[in-house]
């Protein structure tokens, strides 16, 4: 079966420090991989997706990047934080097939970081 | 124009209440639909796949009206259960993949 692991769970970092979270899924392969933000009260923003290796989608303009150096590690980084960086951040993955569409995605469990 | 918009909520609604949920998608390329559950400080997980046809599970119905864009998620006879953010999801063909965008989600409070 698939799972997906997503850490650390919890995270306070000072503002201006780097930020690296790190996703890996297994038990599947060439899945899609997702970054999603979710602010205090707030819905689920697209941050970064990915379809397969070195392949990058940006949907928002910030000062935070994301790499996948393999097929099911996606990692989502910040050389300098900013308060505004605070939030639940949720990997997720879906399957790719080209015939069946319903692909529904799969999250992590989150990482909630607090920016100080 | 955001391309999944859901109700703003919140929803106060009595245990055994009917709710609806509405949302509307811009992309009409769009080509998979969900309803996914949100509980406070957790990640969303799914709750129902939605089917041009329309499908049912228990006291949840989802319909997909493809020519007006929209879905829409029905919840009968609510439970204390229920009490919970319910996201409107919509996947597109994009870059060889599948993009996947979440409506910013209905809140729907269940009292007693």
């Amino acid at each position: 079966s698939q799972t997906i692991h997503q850490w650390p769970a919890t995270l306070v970092q000072p503002v201006g420090s780097p930020l690296s979270l790190e996703c890996t899924v297994e038990g599947t392969s060439n899945p899609n991989l997702y970054w999603y933000r979710q602010a205090a009260g707030r819905g689920l923003q697209l941050l970064f997706y990915s379809v397969g290796i070195g392949q990058i989608s940006s949907e928002v303009p910030q000062n935070l990047s994301a790499s996948r150096p393999q097929d099911r590690q996606f990692i989502l980084s910040s050389k300098k934080l900013l308060l505004s960086d605070s939030g639940f951040y949720l990997c997720a993955w879906s399957a790719r097939r080209d015939s069946d569409l319903n692909t529904e995605a799969f999250f992590g469990q989150g990482t909630r970081l607090t920016v100080v | 124009r955001k391309e999944v918009e859901q109700d703003p909520g919140p929803f106060n609604v009595p245990e055994g209440a009917t709710v609806a949920f509405n949302c509307t998608y811009s992309n009409s390329a769009s080509q998979s639909f969900f309803w996914y559950r949100q509980d406070c400080r957790k990640e969303p997980k799914l709750l129902m796949s939605v089917y041009s046809s329309g499908n049912e599970d228990g006291r949840f119905t989802a319909q997909l009206n493809r020519a007006s864009q929209y879905i829409s998620l029905l919840i009968r006879d609510s439970k204390l259960s229920d009490s919970a953010t319910y996201l409107c999801v919509v996947n597109f063909p994009e870059g060889g993949g599948f993009k996947t965008i979440f409506g910013a989600g209905t809140r729907l409070f269940v009292k007693a």
